[in-house]
């Protein structure tokens, strides 16, 4: 079965440090999202994509965070200048279509990011 | 906002019980989505349901939709240890592009 492939996994980073996280959506999906859990607490929405611009976001992506399509395979995830706060698991999901119209969105396993 | 919310926050039954997760949400939806999160792990999606659906079924497990009352349940019948984890459920956002996800029932399913 299709799935969403993040890397990396595990990633420690100083405070003040610029973080790239990677994910490869399914490879017929038109949509791209980030959301982030911090441990113990609920999944929270970030961001969402399509056609290469963002379609929504939230109050938690602000300009600290940014997304980016490079290629016609990978989804980034930048996080800037990172704070202790920032450290959390930070999942990539995909959809084919809208979640409006039934679509379901897959998820894939996250990469945990700890900030020190 | 419109947001899941699932009851009861956490549930421990003996393998072969049956498990129900209640989700209540504020606002119309289009769709309500069931994920279940082992710990540590991503996210498992488990079900769809459409609001013009009241009933859906996928091997051991059954959800409801009563969009009157804004509450879908999640039954897992004959439990076992391996369905222990995080069930989520999960509504779009007013627009469409992204779902809400509420804080989660931990089932702990012992032997």
């Amino acid at each position: 079965e299709p799935e969403v492939t993040q890397t990396p996994s595990h990633q420690v980073t100083q405070m003040g440090q610029e973080v790239i996280l990677r994910c490869v959506p399914i490879s017929n999906h038109l949509y791209f999202y980030w959301y982030r859990q911090i441990l113990g607490q609920k999944v929270e929405f970030l961001v969402s994509f399509y056609n290469n611009e963002i379609s929504e976001k939230s109050e938690i992506f602000d300009d600290q965070f940014s997304v980016e399509r490079p290629d016609g395979s990978n989804f980034t995830l930048k996080i800037r200048s990172t704070k202790l706060e920032d450290s959390a698991m930070y999942f990539c999901a995909s959809s084919e279509g809208e979640g409006r119209t039934g679509n379901t969105i897959y998820f894939g396993e996250g990469s945990w990011l700890t900030v020190v | 906002s419109q947001q899941g919310e699932e009851d009861p926050q956490a549930l421990s039954i003996q393998e072969g019980e049956n498990a129900t997760m209640n989700c209540s949400y504020k606002t119309s939806i289009n769709n309500l989505q069931w994920y279940r999160q082992n710990s540590g792990r991503g996210l498992v999606h488990l079900i769809l349901i459409r609001s013009n659906e009241r009933e859906k079924h996928s091997g051991r497990l059954r959800v409801t939709l009563d969009t009157s009352k804004k509450s879908s349940s999640l039954l897992i019948t004959a439990s076992r240890a391996a369905d222990t984890a995080s069930y989520f459920c999960a509504t779009d956002n007013q627009a469409g592009t992204a779902l809400i996800f509420g804080k989660g029932t931990t089932l702990s399913v012992s032997s």
